[in-house]
């Protein structure tokens, strides 16, 4: 079955360093999304991409960046680690096409980073 | 992009209806309302979409005045397993934003 995954699903880190979020989906969907989700600030898009080479800054991008070098994966990438980044990390894909917010978003079961 | 209100909490007990509302005053022409439920521990999953009047599938209806600036989320005959987190979204080729979300709990 079509899938999406995320890893590693917990991360311990230190402030300063760089860190990479895995996110892989097998539906071949062109979409793909990261979002943080905080205590009482629900989820927040950080990046999204509606294809190959295709990048583009959410609500909260700075400190974060991803490439979209094939279909099936976006990771993202904290340049430099920072407390305020600790957080529960979701990735989500949809299906694609400029069809407005048609699109159903699936989401993978999150990834929990701690920066120390 | 158009930003979403929702309720914080809501307590509901077994067997009633419950209904969500979310406004979303800026709503713009292309997008759509789409509603997620989240479990702890897991990612959101999609319940319910529309873009005006009322649709209705096998676990909720979702309700679209004409000026679609407030959409109302129904769940008929809740049990104690819908107790969850409910998000409203409403999204475009601009990008997403998730509301706050709706803290749902049923009580036995």
């Amino acid at each position: 079955d079509a899938e999406i995954t995320q890893s590693p699903r917990h991360k311990i880190t230190e402030t300063g360093r760089q860190v990479t979020l895995a996110c892989h989906q097998t539906w071949n969907h062109n979409n793909m999304f990261w979002y943080r989700q905080d205590l009482g600030h629900g989820l927040r898009l950080i990046h999204y991409s509606y294809g190959v080479q295709d990048t583009n800054k959410g609500e909260v991008s700075d400190g974060y960046s991803v490439s979209r070098s094939n279909t099936e994966d976006l990771p993202l990438t904290l340049e430099s680690a920072a407390s305020s980044q600790t957080s529960v990390y979701f990735c989500a894909s949809s299906e694609g096409g400029l069809a407005g917010g048609r699109n159903t978003q699936y989401f993978g079961p999150g990834t929990r980073l701690t920066v120390l | 992009l158009a930003k979403t209100t929702q309720p914080i909490s809501m307590d509901s007990y077994e067997g009633q209806e419950v209904n969500i509302t979310c406004s979303h005053n800026n709503i713009a022409t292309n997008d759509y309302i789409t509603w997620y439920q989240q479990f702890p521990s897991q990612g959101p999953r999609f319940i319910i979409q529309g873009y005006k009047t009322k649709v209705t599938n096998e676990v909720a209806s979702l309700f679209i005045p004409a000026d679609r600036k407030s959409s109302t989320l129904s769940l008929p005959r809740v049990s104690l397993s819908d107790t969850a987190v409910y998000y409203c979204l409403v999204g475009s080729f601009r990008g997403y934003i998730f509301g706050t979300g709706t803290r749902l709990k049923v009580l036995a």
